[in-house]
């Protein structure tokens, strides 16, 4: 089976603090993504990335940053943890050029900054 | 701006009746719709998809009808079950691309009793 490990389940931050989120996948995927579920929102793409220490901005980029320095290993990074990026933070990966066998979803981090 | 439209936010079936959930899109690119299934704790798994060039998929007791000229679609879920509670997404892509964006509605919580 394809896993999609997320580094933490549950994290609480203060705000201010350099947050990094932490993502691993085991099946050679050339496609990662970092997503922000929010209760009515869906998920919203943050950044992704389609080879190595390659990325490109999502729909919300603003107040992120990634690193994909391996293959298998993309990181989100929230430079400086703000309120409003309280939230579940989901990692997929994908095969390049098989959209149609969709998305390997990690199990989430569930993100506070208090 | 959700460029997939998703409703209704919650859902409560009784078990053994039908769930309906439906989405709407604008950018007539869009030629890959699938449906995530989400249960709590876990990250969101490909349920089942369509591409435009057929109106109905069937998977055991999912169905996705596809409206081409109305830009719609549907997730329909017979004979209900309390598994089946769980959040689901529908989404939308290009495809095929390299790097397979997705872009997914806003999710809906479908609660059946028992």
């Amino acid at each position: 089976d394809v896993k999609v490990t997320q580094s933490s389940r549950y994290l609480v931050k203060r705000t201010g603090e350099k947050v990094f989120l932490e993502c691993v996948q085991d099946m050679d995927h050339e496609n990662m993504f970092w997503y922000r579920q929010d209760p009515g929102l869906g998920l919203r793409l943050i950044y992704f990335s389609y080879d190595v220490k390659m990325k490109e901005k999502g729909d919300i980029p603003e107040g992120y940053s990634v690193s994909r320095e391996k293959k298998e290993r993309f990181s989100l990074i929230l430079e400086s943890a703000s309120t409003n990026q309280t939230s579940m933070y989901l990692c997929a990966s994908s095969l390049s050029g098989q959209g149609w066998y969709g998305y390997t979803f990690g199990s989430g981090t569930r993100l506070t900054v208090v | 701006q959700q460029q997939v439209k998703q409703s209704p936010q919650s859902l409560i079936v009784q078990k053994g009746g039908i769930s309906i959930i439906n989405c709407a899109y604008e950018n007539t690119a869009f030629d890959y719709f699938p449906w995530y299934q989400q249960f709590p704790g876990k990250g969101p798994a490909l349920l089942i998809a369509i591409r435009p060039d057929v109106s109905e998929k069937k998977e055991g007791r999912f169905t996705i009808s596809f409206n081409k000229s109305a830009k719609q679609f549907s997730l329909h879920i017979m004979d209900s079950q309390p598994g089946d509670s769980a959040t689901y997404f529908c989404a939308a892509s290009i495809s095929p691309t390299d790097f397979n964006k997705f872009y997914f509605g806003s999710g809906t919580k479908l609660n059946v009793k028992p």
